[in-house]
């Protein structure tokens, strides 16, 4: 059984950095692209980031390009959303989502929330 | 980027009604357009992929057609536990854009 899980959310002020963490298991994670998307509080779902499979390419939303970082560690089946400067507007659920040519995201995580708050 | 804009923004239908959902797209996708559906404090379950698609698992009531920047999600009888918001992506390249939602209540 396929299983992503998200962690690393919270409260954190204005400015400060927070570090999300994606597990998977049950998949072959060296061949799949992961994709970060978030959804603030009562709004719909924004796409903010993917990884390829290789870690070799990666794209960003304009909205979080220069602030947020991703990357992976397929040793540990792990992605990471690194999240620097952060804003009130980035307050929202994060949702890691694995990502197969031809399909979409076919498998998601549960979320973590994080709360960009002073 | 592709902009994708989906209508109406929430409807209400009575159980057994067809009901449909309109996604366009900015440029042409082609096909490579998915359905999400999201059930309340749930994460997004994919639906349908390549416009037309049914995932696995998914019931046969629900379908999707469409190519290039028209896209449309259909559920044949509307059944109580369909109720959820759906949203379309297109996913030809990056930004993997969403549409802005769609919530489906019952009458």
């Amino acid at each position: 059984q396929v299983q992503l899980v998200e962690s690393g959310g919270g409260v954190v002020q204005p400015g400060r950095s927070l570090r999300l963490s994606c597990e998977a298991s049950g998949l072959t994670f060296n061949s799949d692209d992961i994709h970060w998307v978030r959804q603030a509080p009562g709004k719909g779902l924004e796409w903010v980031v993917l990884i390829r499979n290789d870690g070799s390419r990666k794209y960003y939303a304009d909205s979080v390009k220069g602030r947020f970082t991703i990357s992976r560690d397929n040793s540990k089946s792990t992605v990471y959303l690194q999240m620097n400067s952060l804003r009130a507007e980035d307050t929202a659920v994060y949702y890691c989502a694995r990502f197969v040519s031809g399909y979409g995201l076919d498998w998601w995580g549960q979320g973590t929330l994080v709360i960009v708050s002073s | 980027d592709v902009q994708m804009t989906q209508s109406p923004s929430s409807l209400s239908a009575s159980v057994g009604d067809r009901v449909t959902i309109t996604c366009r797209a900015s440029l042409g996708i082609s096909n490579y357009l998915a359905w999400y559906q999201q059930k309340p404090g749930k994460a997004p379950k994919l639906l349908i992929y390549t416009a037309s698609t049914l995932q696995s698992g998914v019931p046969s009531r629900f379908g999707g057609s469409g190519s290039g920047t028209d896209f449309t999600l259909t559920i044949s009888s509307l059944q109580p536990e369909d109720v959820a918001t759906y949203y379309c992506q297109n996913y030809i390249s990056a930004p993997l854009t969403f549409g802005g939602g769609t919530k489906v209540e019952i009458k």
